[in-house]
């Protein structure tokens, strides 16, 4: 039973292309985030929604947009894909409130050639 | 921009050895957690300390936590090969902050 889940785990594209990565939780939490991972290893918030609202938007181009249909599921979309795009994309999910931390999906690797 | 640092960035060590990793942030803190990170894989949970709280213990790990000094040390004990990954610190609550990481190699 994985409790965060993204797909796909791979994704390889041509600049310039539109690209979706699905993300759905089954553990009930309220809030859920996209995490952003680079060649180095770096980890930046991207998203952070609570109960299908966004609460934070970190700067980040607009060519990206969550969108959260519901509390168990946050997608994300990128516009025009871009080489420097190319990253480790993470969703989470955490219960606000709560000392738990955070749940991590296993990344999607977006390659863009 | 990131919260935390780790240090040391790399860290190689024999099995059975204790591995020692700090962490430094910026702004204060309700409490700081750590996470592992295997290759190739999503983040996990490891231990959470309170801001309140200066030690604390979860089987080989010990986390302390100096706000004075605004850092934070994790400590793996008897180490094994299957802890080779990286590690990182993190803070806030619904904008988790993580830092660097320290990538941990624990030779067999």
């Amino acid at each position: 039973d994985t409790a965060v889940s993204q797909t796909p785990k791979y994704l390889v594209t041509q600049m310039g292309n539109d690209k979706s990565i699905k993300c759905e939780q089954n553990l009930g939490h309220d809030t859920m985030y996209w995490y952003k991972q680079d060649s180095k290893k770096f980890l930046k918030i991207m998203f952070s929604y609570n109960n299908k609202e966004l609460i934070i938007n970190e700067t980040v181009p607009n060519r990206f947009s969550p969108k959260s249909p519901d509390k168990a599921h946050l997608n994300l979309h990128i516009n025009s894909l871009e080489l420097g795009d190319s990253a480790v994309y993470f969703c989470a999910s955490s219960q606000r409130q709560t000392d738990y931390g955070y749940t991590f999906g296993s990344g999607t690797r977006l390659t863009v050639v | 921009s990131q919260q935390g640092e780790e240090d040391p960035q790399a860290l190689s060590i024999q099995e059975g050895e204790n591995a020692t990793m700090n962490c430094s942030y910026k702004t204060s803190i309700n409490n700081l957690q750590w996470y592992r990170q295997n290759s190739g894989r999503g983040l996990v949970h490891l231990i959470l300390i309170r801001s309140n709280e200066r030690e604390k213990h979860s089987g080989r790990l010990r986390v302390t936590l100096d706000t004075s000094k605004k850092s934070s040390s994790l400590l793996i004990t008897a180490s094994r090969a299957a802890d080779t990954a990286s590690y990182f610190c993190a803070t806030g609550h619904n904008d988790m902050r993580f830092g660097a990481g320290t990538r941990l190699t624990v030779k067999p």
